[in-house]
């Protein structure tokens, strides 16, 4: 079965400090992943996908098929970085439906 | 943002009671999707559709019934409330990107349903 697990449900870190997110898929098939981010008061919203290969307000994530992760890499936070990250994945199939990580939420104190 | 509107925005309702929450777009997206978010279990897919008339489970589909008659309208109803389904509900929508590359959902506001 296709699952994401996020492992930590905060993560709290003074700014300019170093972040990583985890994220961790099963999935048997060539996925597709993303970060999702949620910040206070706002709509949910794409952060990065790993087909991009880009880097977002910073934020950076590689994919390791070895390891099955896809973890969020920022070297340092800021505290507009404050808000709830999920770690979705897409399955190789025509309804983009996408499955969702139960979420970390990112805490950045000054 | 995308043009996804929800409403109603917040509804609080009994047990027992029907309850169909609408999700309205602008965009002529093919496929609409609808979210529940619950903390410990992130958003969890209720039902989708890839077309007008074309509608599917999702994963939490129990008491959940869908319809789209119309591109850019998508209504989740609750038959028969249950205090279970107290969440934030978020319609999503996506467009089919290049070759087989998944395309990017789009969220509206959320719909924050209590059921007494």
């Amino acid at each position: 079965a296709q699952r994401v697990t996020q492992p930590e449900k905060l993560l709290s870190v003074f700014k300019g400090a170093p972040v990583e997110l985890k994220c961790n898929y099963s999935y048997s098939g060539s996925p597709e992943l993303f970060w999702y981010v949620q910040y206070s008061r706002q709509r949910l919203q794409l952060l990065l996908r790993h087909i991009s290969r880009e880097s977002i307000k910073g934020f950076t994530a590689d994919l390791n098929k070895g390891e099955t992760s896809f973890h969020l890499k920022k070297p340092f936070a800021q505290e507009e970085d404050s808000a709830m990250y999920y770690c979705a994945l897409s399955r190789a199939d025509s309804s983009y439906k996408l499955i969702f990580g139960s979420g970390t939420r990112l805490l950045v104190r000054p | 943002d995308a043009g996804i509107t929800q409403s109603p925005r917040h509804k609080v309702t009994e047990t027992g009671t029907p309850v169909t929450l609408r999700c309205h777009q602008t965009e002529n997206h093919r496929y609409m999707y609808w979210y529940r978010q619950d903390p410990g279990h992130g958003l969890r897919l209720i039902h989708y559709s890839y077309g007008v008339k074309d509608t599917d489970k999702g994963e939490v589909s129990d008491g959940y019934s869908v319809s789209r008659s119309k591109t850019e309208d998508f209504l989740l109803t609750l038959e028969s409330a249950t205090s279970s389904q107290t969440s934030v509900y978020f319609c999503a929508i996506s467009d089919k990107a290049g070759g087989d590359v998944a395309a990017e959902q789009f969220f509206g506001p959320g719909t924050r349903l209590t059921v007494l």
